[in-house]
């Protein structure tokens, strides 16, 4: 069981390119989302999926698009980078949809580390 | 925005002590999670708590949810090496929804042999 999977887990950028992350789930679950964490900021929430064709818009999606075309899969794009976006990126899902409900648990890919120069 | 205010920001104990961390706000949560995380990896789910008052433990650790629903609180007891790590809180219901958590900035832990 894979869990969550973040691809590339490492990547430099130069100003105005585009990268789309990659994020795959192998536990059938309807909830993913994107987050970034950036030092003295904690997590904050960019964009979120309850289900295939389904997004919406979190704290800070401003820079980034999102698709939902399969349950599994929940790709972050940057169509132009900036260097405000140089950060870490989480990707995370949860079964039964809300993660703030309890007994959902929601887990956590490793991280994807991005820095735009 | 809702805002979740942890403190301490930074925590240096020795091996067998005791500590609490705290995550306030001024705005209710439906629930309230605690996450730990450590280097080069995605935050892990450590408890969700969701009635005001409620306590859950968990080995040497004990979460507290606030009456209010508005704080919660971590305590550990006899804290070992292993508990070092960065612990984050969340709260669910973030404008209404809980399908958007709030997190907290967190407090660095580490715990000296």
């Amino acid at each position: 069981n894979a869990g969550v999977t973040q691809t590339p887990k490492f990547q430099v950028l130069k100003t105005g390119q585009s990268m789309t992350l990659q994020c795959a789930q192998d536990m059938n679950h309807e909830y993913m989302s994107w987050y970034r964490q950036d030092p003295g900021m904690g997590l904050r929430l960019i964009h979120y999926s309850v289900g295939a064709g389904i997004t919406d818009q979190g704290e800070v999606p401003n820079g980034y698009n999102v698709s939902r075309s399969t349950t599994e899969d929940f790709p972050l794009r940057l169509l132009s980078a900036a260097p405000s976006q140089t950060s870490v990126y989480f990707c995370a899902s949860s079964y039964g949809g809300a993660p703030g409900v309890a007994g959902n648990t929601i887990y956590f890919g490793e991280g994807s580390w991005l820095t735009v120069v | 925005t809702q805002l979740l205010e942890q403190s301490p920001q930074f925590l240096s104990i020795q091996e067998g002590e005791n500590l609490t961390v705290y995550c306030n706000s001024s705005s209710v949560f439906s629930s309230l999670q605690w996450y730990r995380q450590e280097p080069g990896e995605g935050p892990v789910l450590l408890v969700t708590v969701v009635t005001g008052g409620e306590v859950k433990k968990l080995k040497r650790l004990t979460f507290q949810f606030g009456d209010a629903r508005k704080d919660s609180s971590l305590h550990i007891t006899a804290a070992q090496p292993g508990d070092t790590g960065l612990y984050l809180c969340a709260g669910g219901g973030s404008g209404g929804s809980n399908y958007k958590l709030t997190f907290g900035k967190g407090t660095l832990l580490t715990v000296n042999p």
